[in-house]
């Protein structure tokens, strides 16, 4: 089946600095990736929907200049968590869908846990 | 706006035990009903699905039905076993609002199946 993979699984990194997570369909083309992050006892928060090629769509109340997403191919996003503080710490997951997939098959990463300290 | 509401966990059952999860969503739309499962150290997975009233999706022995009068998609399944400890998340996709593929996600419920 499909397959998506996030790098790294845990991270932690100090307050002010930047940090990159990467998400990859390892078995097909994913023409939409989409990053969702997760805190404690809450639910999965849609942050940014990215195709391949062009800009991500953020929504609303997610800074866009805060986290930076690239779809630069259609087995690869990444998420840059700039200027690193600690209320940015949660658990970031990813997801991709098939070019003419149907638009609820979403294929999950097993997510990122991020920790700012 | 979109939301789903579903029960805190952890839910713990003995294996063969019947078990439930409630889920309730509220809507501006017509959604589409997801129930996703995501097993220790792996992806959220399609379970099942429902995509209008009435409908009943089943997967693995479990199953939903779409119940529009009571905004609700409650997962049950009949006797569950020790493979199925992962933590359960309810989900909405809302045609009308456009967002065909911007799903609305529950708190997600952690079961428990003890021997």
């Amino acid at each position: 089946g499909a397959v998506v993979s996030q790098h790294p699984s845990r991270v932690i990194c100090k307050s002010g600095t930047s940090v990159k997570i990467e998400c990859r369909s390892l078995d097909f083309q994913a023409t939409t990736m989409f990053w969702y992050r997760q805190f404690p006892k809450q639910s999965l928060m849609l942050m940014a929907t990215s195709n391949e090629g062009s800009k991500a769509t953020y929504e609303q109340g997610v800074e866009k200049d805060k986290f930076l997403i690239n779809h630069a191919s259609l087995t690869l996003s990444t998420l840059t968590v700039t200027s690193a503080h600690p209320e940015d710490s949660s658990f970031y997951i990813c997801s991709a869908s098939l070019l003419g997939g149907a638009y609820y098959e979403q294929y999950f990463g097993p997510g990122t846990r991020l920790t700012v300290t | 706006g979109n939301s789903v509401t579903q029960m805190e966990g952890p839910v713990t059952l003995s294996e063969e035990a019947f078990l439930t999860i409630n889920c309730t969503y509220t809507a501006t739309g017509y959604p589409s009903l997801f129930w996703y499962v995501q097993y220790p150290g792996e992806g959220l997975q399609l379970l099942l699905k429902a995509t209008k009233a009435d409908d009943k999706g089943s997967n693995k022995g479990f199953e939903a039905t779409y119940r529009k009068e009571t905004t609700s998609f409650h997962l049950e399944k009949g006797s569950v076993q020790v493979s199925d400890s992962a933590v359960y998340f309810c989900a909405l996709s809302d045609r009308v609002t456009g967002g065909g593929n911007k799903l609305t996600f529950g708190t997600g419920t952690q079961l428990k199946v003890e021997l």
